[in-house]
């Protein structure tokens, strides 16, 4: 079975600096997708960004960016000019090609200070 | 486009007790899924639909049932309500093909077991 591990329970960080959270995944797979989800106080899971596996280039939406090392198998997420609105929890996702078993991390709560 | 609801948003349940939790789609998914958030545990699969009539057991499946007569709805069971199932239970759903694999989330269903 595939597991995503968090290893930060919590992170915080200064408005408008840049943060970095951190995630690794254990599988034997070569094809697969990988997630960054938000989920602020209203409880609802946002999407922040997805990473195919077999794509070498890293995965960008706006300010949010990834980090991933496939033979690491890490998958990392930086939140560049870090606004008020960031605050939430993050957890990251794992799915195989063709699978519909999604796998989450623990997550990670980030507090973004004025 | 109302996406995913779930109803109810809230219960409280005594042991023993029995209920339902019905999720709705309008994006005519084929597949849908039931999670559980849990403090410090993420979120993990109960049971999921790849189609109508079709269910599988997910990571956690032990106390619940679920069923899918119609596409549009995704119900889950719980026969005889414990303690343990006290959680937040995510229903979420996306398109069967190529691209897939973005989940669209309800809002939760918050549920306590005395």
């Amino acid at each position: 079975a595939q597991t995503v591990t968090q290893s930060q329970p919590e992170m915080s960080v200064q408005e408008a600096e840049t943060v970095t959270l951190s995630c690794t995944y254990d599988t034997s797979e070569s094809n697969y997708y990988l997630f960054w989800y938000k989920q602020p106080p209203s409880r609802q899971m946002i999407l922040v960004i997805r990473q195919e596996a077999y794509k070498q280039q890293n995965a960008t939406e706006n300010r949010f960016s990834v980090n991933f090392q496939k033979a690491a198998k890490s998958f990392s997420l930086k939140i560049s000019d870090s606004q008020l609105g960031d605050t939430a929890m993050y957890f990251c996702a794992f799915m195989k090609h063709n699978n519909n078993d999604m796998r989450f991390g623990a997550g990670t709560r980030l507090t973004v200070k004025p | 486009n109302a996406g995913v609801t779930q109803t109810p948003k809230f219960r409280v349940l005594k042991t023993g007790q029995s209920m339902t939790l019905l999720c709705a789609q309008d994006m005519n998914h084929e597949y849908m899924y039931w999670y559980r958030q849990d403090p410090g545990m993420g979120l993990r699969l109960i049971h999921y639909s790849v189609g109508e009539g079709t269910t599988a057991k997910g990571e956690v499946p032990d106390g619940y049932n679920v069923s899918r007569l119609k596409k549009q709805n995704f119900l889950l069971g719980l026969e005889s309500a414990a303690p343990s199932q006290t959680s937040v239970y995510f229903c979420a759903s996306t398109r069967q093909g190529s691209g897939a694999n973005v989940l669209t989330f309800g809002a939760g269903s918050r549920l306590t077991v005395l």
